[in-house]
């Protein structure tokens, strides 16, 4: 199994310009989620998806879109990149149930937005 | 208000030496998560433990054991014997759960771990 996959590994961006993040997971997970990370901040949701077909908004879900039309795939797209979304995008899965849950991360995506 | 709160910004121990890392949460489900990663300068996030809120014992991997005080809601890491590998980043999480049965993770802001040989 190769886990969760992200790719880009780095990307720069200039303000206005669109981008997507792919993560992609061989677990069979129902539950995917994107987060980002920024210094002091910890990690802070951004949208999750717990099926194919279903979605909804983390804590802070402002300027991305997200989709999951197969269980493998969950796209994070910025629609119009700002400054503001400088920052190390993770995206995660899990399983929930049985004795003990673990979501497993990606490798992240480090995103400049110039 | 915090769900997560991780008050050290930053601690050392001596290699070999056992260290705890605090971590308290608020919540009002009875039905909760909670998760310690670890995040090494290379970026990754590494799950280290987890905790039931329903489980009777303090839950057990190796090197981490979590010193689970619901009464108190903390939920603090253990890691026993430090290694110098373990120096990096730790979080504390919580996984949440809304009425509407959605579930997330909410995650404290970290404290860094440095183990000095």
């Amino acid at each position: 199994n190769a886990g969760v996959t992200q790719t880009p590994k780095f990307q720069v961006l200039k303000t206005g310009q669109s981008m997507t993040l792919q993560c992609a997971q061989d677990m069979n997970h129902e539950y995917m989620s994107w987060y980002r990370q920024d210094p002091g901040m910890g990690l802070r949701l951004i949208h999750y998806s717990v099926g194919a077909g279903i979605t909804d908004q983390g804590e802070v879900p402002n300027g991305y879109n997200v989709s999951r039309s197969t269980t493998e795939d969950f796209p994070l797209r910025l629609l119009s990149a700002a400054p503001s979304q400088t920052s190390v995008y993770f995206c995660a899965s899990r399983n929930s149930g049985g004795i003990q849950e673990t979501q497993y991360f990606g490798p992240g995506t480090r995103l400049l937005v110039l | 208000a915090q769900k997560i709160t991780q008050t050290q910004p930053g601690m050392f121990v001596q290699e070999k030496e056992a260290v705890t890392l605090d971590c308290t949460y608020d919540t009002s489900d009875p039905s909760y998560g909670l998760f310690w990663y670890k995040q090494p300068s290379s970026g990754e996030m590494i799950f280290l433990i987890y905790q039931g809120s329903y489980d009777q014992q303090n839950a057990t991997e190796g090197r981490y054991s979590l010193n689970f005080q619901k009464a108190r809601k903390s939920a603090n890491l253990v890691i026993s014997a430090s290694q110098l590998g373990d120096s990096a980043m730790y979080f504390c999480a919580m996984r949440e759960t809304s009425q509407g049965g959605s579930e997330k993770l909410v995650f404290g802001k970290g404290m860094k771990l440095t183990v000095n040989p």
